[in-house]
Order: C-alpha cells, then structure tokens, then sequence
C-alpha cells in the first residue's frame, strides 16, 4: 500500500526559506521510472506542478519558480524534500506531495497541507 | 509550456444526467499522456483517468475518458451523488506538467 504524507511549518513570515518534507511508503524512488513531485493549490485555485524528481536524480521545475525551488532526496528515509526561498503571500497554498508512477502519471497523493505566508 | 483550457467552467447538472467535460491544450500532448483528476472541497485530488483514456485502479465505469492530440473529454455517464466535485485535466507528457483550470460539476 503506497502512503504519502507532507510536513513541514504551517506558517512562515515573508521573505523565509520554506522547507517541506515527504514521507513515503510503498514503494522506493530508487526504482526505475518512479517520481515524486511537488503541486501546489492556492486557496480556491487551481493546481499548480512545482517540481518533480526521478529515480536516476533528473530533476525537473517549474519554470517560472525555478530559481526559488531545490527538491532533493534522502533515499534511506524514504523522504523528499522541497526548498522554496524567498516565501510571499501569494506563495500562501496546500503543498501536496505525489508520486510519479513508471506511467509517468501521478496515481497517489499526500493529504497535502496548507502553507500560509503572512508577517 | 502547454496551457490546458477547460470547458466550460461551471456544469449544472441533475443526479442521473451524462456530464461531458472538455480539455483543449494549446498544443499536441506528447504520447496522450492525459489525465483527468477529481477533488473534492478539503480533499487531495484523485486519479481518475491516465493516457487519455485508461481508468485508474478502483474507478467506476461511468467515469471515461477520450481524445488525441490537443482535444480531450471526460465523460460521466450518469452523474451519481457523489460525483458533483471539481475536475482537472493535467498533461504530463512535457516539462513542465501543467493543469487546466477545472471544471465544476454542481448539482442543479
């Protein structure tokens, strides 16, 4: 049974590094064609892809946010991470964690949880 | 970066009506790597339909899915009550992977 589940600071103050964490279970991100990713959902918005990586390290983000975003990984806990700098209110959303499957569609989701960017 | 436009916004529609949900990108998604999701308010989305048209583990046959190219549907046969949520069509055959805007289904 795939579980994946994020944590990390409900709360930051505007121009804070925000990190996020990804535990998962059921499968290894060491396993050829397998992901994870990172989306986020502002409050009554859409949903938006942040970053992903692969299992042989290839990463790839979200254009327009790139230069804010670092995903990494610590395969012994079955964990990754998502570093995003430079934290504004419009940064303010649920982060959800999700995996890629070898399909290359995302098949299960964290429960996410909500980030609020305020001073 | 392809942009998924949905249509139409809102669909107001009956318990045991047929749904049809549009999904146009702006340009080709590569291998029909589409997929549609469903979320419901305070829920992570969840996976209905992949490559266009394959149904995810565990998802009724009143959900399918169709389309090629940059023109994609979602169909709901017969609209249960516990179908009238938000849906999103996502492609993830280009970097970046992109959502549309969603498409509300209420009921009537």
């Amino acid at each position: 049974q795939i579980t994946l589940k994020e944590s990390g600071p409900t709360l930051v103050k505007p121009t804070q590094t925000l990190t996020l964490t990804c535990t998962f279970s059921g499968f290894s991100l060491s396993t050829s064609g397998v992901g994870m990713g990172w989306i986020r959902q502002p409050p009554g918005k859409a949903l938006e892809w942040l970053a992903l990586m692969y299992w042989n390290d290839d990463k790839r983000y979200r254009p327009s946010l790139k230069s804010r975003l670092t995903i990494t990984r610590d395969t012994s806990k079955n964990q990754v991470v998502l570093k995003m700098t430079n934290m504004d209110p419009a940064d303010t959303a649920t982060y959800y964690c999700a995996n890629v499957a070898p399909g290359h569609y995302s098949d299960y989701w964290g429960q996410g949880m909500l980030v609020t960017v305020s001073s | 970066e392809i942009v998924l436009t949905q249509t139409p916004g809102t669909l107001s529609l009956s318990p045991g009506e047929r749904a049809t949900l549009s999904c146009r990108a702006s340009q080709s998604v590569s291998s029909n790597y589409l997929a549609w999701y469903q979320q419901k308010p305070g829920q992570a989305p969840r996976l209905l339909i992949y490559g266009a048209s394959s149904r995810a583990t565990g998802i009724p046959d009143r959900f399918s899915g169709s389309g090629s190219g940059t023109d994609f549907s979602l169909t709901i046969s017969r609209l249960e009550p516990e179908d009238f949520a938000v849906y999103y069509c996502q492609q993830y055959g280009s970097s970046p992977r992109t959502f549309g805007q969603g498409t509300k289904v209420e009921i009537k």
